[in-house]
């Protein structure tokens, strides 16, 4: 079966870094992304990476390694407004989007 | 980025009316759009794939006379909800790619949710 593992729950202070690691077991593959969601909003873009390596946006980096079916998000100087879910989501050889569960960021002064 | 314009935001209706969610990319066209439902702390879940000009593709366990689909335009495709239940409450998402002038970066562009709360 198909199957995307995170971290249900992460905490840490604000100004800090932080990394939610991804691991994927797909039926082919055909890149990884993240989102950042907001309690009762739509998920948001935050990388797309099909490549290994580390792709680095501002404060948010993605890396991926595809032999280890392995991604994680890093996120650096930890803002408040940082608290949200974070969703990694696979395409596979289909291009079906396989899921995560998320990981719940939670930012503390 | 590309836009996708989702409506309405909120919606209560009472059990056994259909409720009918839009679903538009604004600044492009989007031959396929993808039906999301979100049930309270749960992951996003693929609802079905709407097809512009032809039936929409649907995730097994979904009930296609349920869930109404139709991608009448480039611009649009919207989801009815027939005969709503309590059950049927939840977060229901569209997204699409913009697959024009080679711009296609794999990005999935959401719409805003339109949240269904069925009495």
């Amino acid at each position: 079966g198909q199957n995307i593992d995170q971290p249900t729950e992460m905490t840490a202070t604000e100004g800090a870094i932080v990394q939610i690691n991804c691991t994927y077991q797909t039926s082919g593959f055909n890149g990884l992304f993240w989102y950042q969601q907001h309690a009762g909003e739509a998920p948001t873009f935050l990388s797309y990476n099909v490549l290994d390596g580390l792709e680095e946006k501002g404060r948010f980096s993605s890396f991926l390694s595809r032999s280890k079916g392995y991604s994680y998000l890093l996120l650096k100087e930890l803002q408040m407004k940082d608290s949200a879910s974070y969703l990694c989501a696979v395409v596979d050889s289909n291009y079906q989007l396989i899921w995560g569960a998320g990981t719940k960021l939670i930012i503390k002064p | 980025g590309a836009v996708v314009s989702q409506h309405p935001s909120w919606v209560i209706c009472k059990s056994g009316t259909s409720v009918k969610i839009e679903c538009r990319s604004l600044d492009f066209q989007a031959t396929t759009m993808f039906w999301y439902r979100q049930f309270p702390k749960q992951s996003l879940m693929l609802m079905a794939t709407s097809n512009e000009g032809s039936k929409a593709t649907y995730e097994q366990g979904v009930e296609k006379d349920k869930f109404l689909i139709n991608h009448a335009s480039l611009t649009l495709s919207t989801l009815t909800v027939t005969s709503a239940h309590p059950e049927d409450s939840s977060f229901y998402i569209c997204s699409a790619r913009d697959l024009g002038g080679g711009r296609d970066t794999g990005e999935l562009f959401f719409g805003e949710g339109s949240r269904l709360t069925v009495l």
